[in-house]
């Protein structure tokens, strides 16, 4: 079956911090990624996505790269604001494979301190 | 452009009652889908349409649950009677497909609802 598996939170960082959120994925054919972001009071916005192996997706100063041989989406960033505190979805999407709908893991709650 | 707006933000009802959550699609949008996160878990998809019509129910998680979207413009979830564990957040989105091309789904800011 098809299911995402990220790190447990929350994560607490001071700013200026560099981040990481594990994400680990379990799929049939070579699915989309996507990195969600939740803000306090908001809903779930894009923040960055990767369609094929080796892709690296960017926005923000947030990264991932697609590993097709690691089965991985990891979220990166070299320095945390405090304006990064939110909950952070890994999801996996599938079109091509008739399955044509979101897996997200558990979400990770990122809190950064001044 | 507006987003994607459900309505109610928050609902607050006892084990029983019925609740209906709305879903405006982004104007346009042919698909909408139904997602729900439980107590923190992940976030699960419920439902998906095409227009007016169910293409995959799937993940819905029984007949309790009912979804409509007449005339393929918003969507209601209907949850009757609700129980404890009814209680999430309930996300709507919407996208518009082109054939062969990658969707990009619009989450709308979603209806905490909580079953007493």
């Amino acid at each position: 079956g098809n299911s995402v598996t990220q790190m447990e939170g929350p994560v607490t960082l001071s700013e200026e911090a560099f981040l990481t959120i594990n994400c680990t994925y379990t799929a049939t054919g070579y699915p989309s990624l996507f990195w969600y972001v939740q803000y306090p009071g908001e809903g779930l916005q894009l923040l960055l996505k990767a369609t094929k192996a080796d892709d690296k997706g960017s926005n923000k100063g947030f990264e991932a790269t697609y590993r097709k041989e690691t089965t991985s989406f990891h979220l990166e960033k070299g320095s945390v604001q405090v304006s990064d505190s939110a909950v952070y979805f890994c999801a996996l999407f599938g079109l091509r494979y008739n399955f044509n709908k979101f897996y997200f893991g558990s979400g990770t709650k990122l809190n950064v301190k001044p | 452009e507006a987003g994607v707006t459900q309505f109610p933000s928050h609902s607050v009802i006892e084990k029983g009652q019925t609740v209906t959550l709305r879903c405006d699609p982004i104007s346009g949008h042919d698909n909408l889908y139904w997602y729900r996160r439980v107590m923190g878990k992940e976030i699960k998809f419920l439902l998906h349409f095409v227009k007016e019509s169910k293409q995959d129910e799937s993940g819905m998680p029984n007949n309790r649950f009912l979804a409509e979207r007449t005339g393929g413009t918003y969507s209601t979830l209907k949850v009757q009677p609700a129980e404890l564990e009814d209680s999430g957040v309930y996300f709507c989105a919407s996208s518009h497909r082109l054939a062969g091309i990658e969707e990009t789904q619009y989450f709308g800011p979603g209806t905490r609802l909580l079953v007493l």
